[in-house]
């Protein structure tokens, strides 16, 4: 069945660091691809999605390109900021499914 | 729009009591979602509708858990008896027919004792 793999956490950077959260699927078809960020005690949000190959999300700083070559959907921002600590998921589906997950990752970004 | 509303926020009982998780999806949302999140298993699906018609409830753990969606804007998750393994928080989400882009609510922590 489909599945997403993505990097062991936690990920701890400094403000303005660089990030890449990777991630990588397993589908059939062209399933959807989507970025969550929760924070804590929060529900998850929707960052960024992408609907086809060489699509690229993007919001708040964060993108995301669907490459369908390496099956690959990583999360990188340019500078993170203290707000950016959460927890990052990867997920995929199929249209009018349900959402599969990776583990998450913890993202601490200290000043 | 108020988003998906989930209720109650929280909930402790004791082991062999009955629980019941609520949750109103967007408005003109048709899917709605069941989802558990636990440290061990992470976000796992549990059941969810298209149209107030279940179409996958494979992630029901046992006969304990059970759903129904009688209308467009309401949904229930019932667990009877609840046990210890069952804590964990349980979120709701919905999406529409166009985006399919699911939308969380702010999920309810189930604590059992």
């Amino acid at each position: 069945g489909d599945s997403v793999t993505q990097m062991e956490g936690p990920v701890t950077l400094s403000e303005e660091a660089c990030l890449t959260i990777n991630c990588t699927y397993t589908a059939t078809g062209y399933p959807s691809l989507f970025w969550y960020v929760q924070y804590p005690g929060e529900g998850l949000q929707l960052l960024l999605k992408a609907t086809k190959a060489d699509d690229k999300g993007s919001n708040k700083g964060f993108e995301a390109t669907y490459r369908k070559e390496t099956t690959s959907f990583h999360l990188e921002k340019g500078s993170v900021q203290v707000s950016d600590s959460a927890v990052y998921f990867c997920a995929l589906n199929q249209a009018g499914t349900a959402l599969i997950f990776g583990k998450g990752t913890t993202l601490s970004v200290s000043s | 729009d108020a988003g998906v509303i989930q209720s109650p926020r929280h909930e402790v009982t004791e082991m062999g009591q009955e629980v019941t998780l609520r949750c109103k999806p967007i408005s003109g949302h048709d899917y709605l979602f069941w989802y558990r999140q636990t440290m061990m298993r992470g976000l796992e699906l549990l059941i969810y509708f298209n149209n107030n018609v279940p179409i996958d409830d494979s992630g029901m753990p046992e006969d304990r858990f059970s759903a129904k969606m009688p209308n467009a804007s309401f949904s229930t998750l019932k667990i009877q008896p609840s046990e210890p393994r069952d804590s964990a928080v349980y979120f709701c989400a919905s999406s529409s027919p166009v985006t399919y882009e699911q939308y969380f609510g702010p999920g309810t922590r189930l604590t059992v004792t």
